[in-house]
């Protein structure tokens, strides 16, 4: 059963950068897509991007282009999420999450990370 | 973008009861809706995808329903471990939209 394991909570300054990592265990992410989710604190849910690890190729909600960048490293089956430009309305629980192709070419997110906290703060 | 919006905001209950959740998308997303459950302090668990296909792990009192712009969740009989925050989205095309939430409370 694959299960997605996330990097600990992270502090940063505004302005910084925060990487956050999503390593698969007990599966393969290579044939699916990895996407990021994040929520703010009691707030819903907002989908950020996703990449398809075995072609590395992305795609990002235009609010986040510019700023956001992921990866994946498919020998360690890790995909990692980097954030520049914090600031504070970047407080939030970053999410990845397994992905799964629909008849449409899209895809819904089906096996989640339990959440790496990310708080920013002078 | 396309905007999901879900009715209502908190739906009081109780243990046995039926409810149901709609969500309503700004335009025509045929049947690319997904619908997730969220727990406090936990990740969101797919409970639907394709507006009506259960994850085969979830219980049949869930069911799904709709098309086009009108979706609709419902839980035929209440457990005390379905109270919790549900969320539309639809994945129609990029970029992908949740609802905000529909907080199901005792």
């Amino acid at each position: 059963q694959l299960q997605l394991v996330q990097s600990g909570a992270e502090v940063r300054k505004p302005g910084s950068s925060v990487k956050v990592s999503c390593k698969a265990s007990g599966g393969t992410f290579s044939n699916y897509i990895i996407t990021w989710v994040r929520q703010a604190p009691g707030q819903g849910l907002e989908w950020m991007g996703g990449i398809v690890p075995v072609f590395g190729t992305s795609d990002y909600a235009q609010r986040f282009q510019g700023r956001v960048t992921l990866t994946a490293d498919e020998s360690t089956s890790t995909a990692y999420m980097l954030l520049s430009s914090l600031t504070s309305e970047d407080t939030a629980v970053y999410y990845c999450a397994r992905a799964q192709y629909d008849d449409n070419g899209d895809y819904f997110m089906d096996v989640w990370g339990s959440g790496t906290t990310v708080t920013v703060s002078s | 973008d396309i905007q999901m919006t879900q009715s209502p905001s908190i739906l009081p209950a109780s243990v046995g009861d039926r409810v149901t959740i709609t969500c309503r998308a700004s335009q025509n997303i045929s049947r690319w809706l997904a619908w997730y459950q969220q727990k406090p302090g936990k990740a969101p668990k797919l409970l639907i995808f394709r507006a009506s296909s259960l994850r085969s792990e979830v219980p049949s009192r869930f069911s799904g329903s709709g098309s086009g712009t009108e979706f609709t969740l419902t839980i035929s009989s209440l457990q005390p471990d379905d109270f919790a925050t549900y969320y539309c989205q639809h994945y129609n095309n990029f970029p992908y939209t949740f609802g905000q939430g529909t907080k199901l409370e005792i």
